[in-house]
């Protein structure tokens, strides 16, 4: 697509729920970044995908958070039992393989989650 | 470790005026350097960056910023704020594993009539 699409927009969810969230890079993009920005501050990096594989996993926050990556294309990012310390933005972005060291990366839109 | 500070989380100007967003970074190495822009409700935007190449670097919608590391600085500037500018502004910094960014929080760019 023309730029990254993200879904949904908006989600609000019960604690102790499950929630997928779906991001969509620009076609041709190998490389594709999850970020979470919450309220007030920068954004903090979650995990990095080099083709269908994630290479850095280390900004997870914790198990309960997991993403997959299909195809070199869509990637899913599940929060287990959502606990109310997740609700942010959660940002998605995709850049040509290290392109985005020196081109910078597409970002999509967000996705804002709200735990009530 | 790598590192960004942000000196002022609000910078309020008025139209017309100069525009000075600071930005500290720390780095053991020779990092490239973005800003970003954030409009309310939208997506973020890639403003201008700094690749090793000319200390000075031009962005869009006017906007420059200038690379001086002797002071570990990178700080954003528009001769003429516009309305249009209202926003927030991130300065980063690329992490040594090449593939990570380090965000700064965050400026908060208010312009007044």
């Amino acid at each position: 697509g023309a730029g990254v699409s993200q879904s949904p927009s908006n989600k609000v969810t019960e604690k102790g729920k499950d929630v997928e969230l779906r991001c969509d890079p620009i076609s041709g993009h190998t490389a594709l970044y999850w970020y979470r920005q919450s309220l007030g501050q920068g954004l903090e990096f979650l995990i990095y995908f080099q083709g269908n594989s994630a290479p850095d996993k280390s900004g997870l926050p914790s198990d309960r958070f997991s993403a997959e990556r299909t195809g070199g294309s869509v990637s899913t990012l599940t929060i287990q039992r959502t606990q109310q310390e997740d609700s942010a933005v959660y940002l998605c972005a995709s850049s040509l393989a290290f392109q985005g060291l020196n081109y910078g990366y597409t970002f999509g839109s967000g996705t804002r989650l709200t735990v009530v | 470790a790598q590192s960004v500070t942000q000196l002022d989380s609000h910078v309020s100007v008025s139209e017309g005026t100069p525009v000075l967003l600071r930005c500290n970074y720390s780095s053991s190495y020779s990092p490239s350097l973005f800003w970003y822009v954030q409009h309310p409700n939208k997506g973020l935007q890639l403003l201008l960056k700094y690749t090793s190449a000319a200390t000075l670097v031009k962005g869009i919608n006017g906007f420059e910023a200038e690379f001086k590391k002797s002071e570990t600085s990178f700080h954003l500037t528009k001769p003429s704020a516009h309305m249009s500018d209202a926003a927030e502004y991130f300065c980063v910094v690329t992490k040594d594993s090449n593939y990570q960014l380090i965000w700064g929080a965050g400026t908060k760019l208010i312009i007044k009539p």
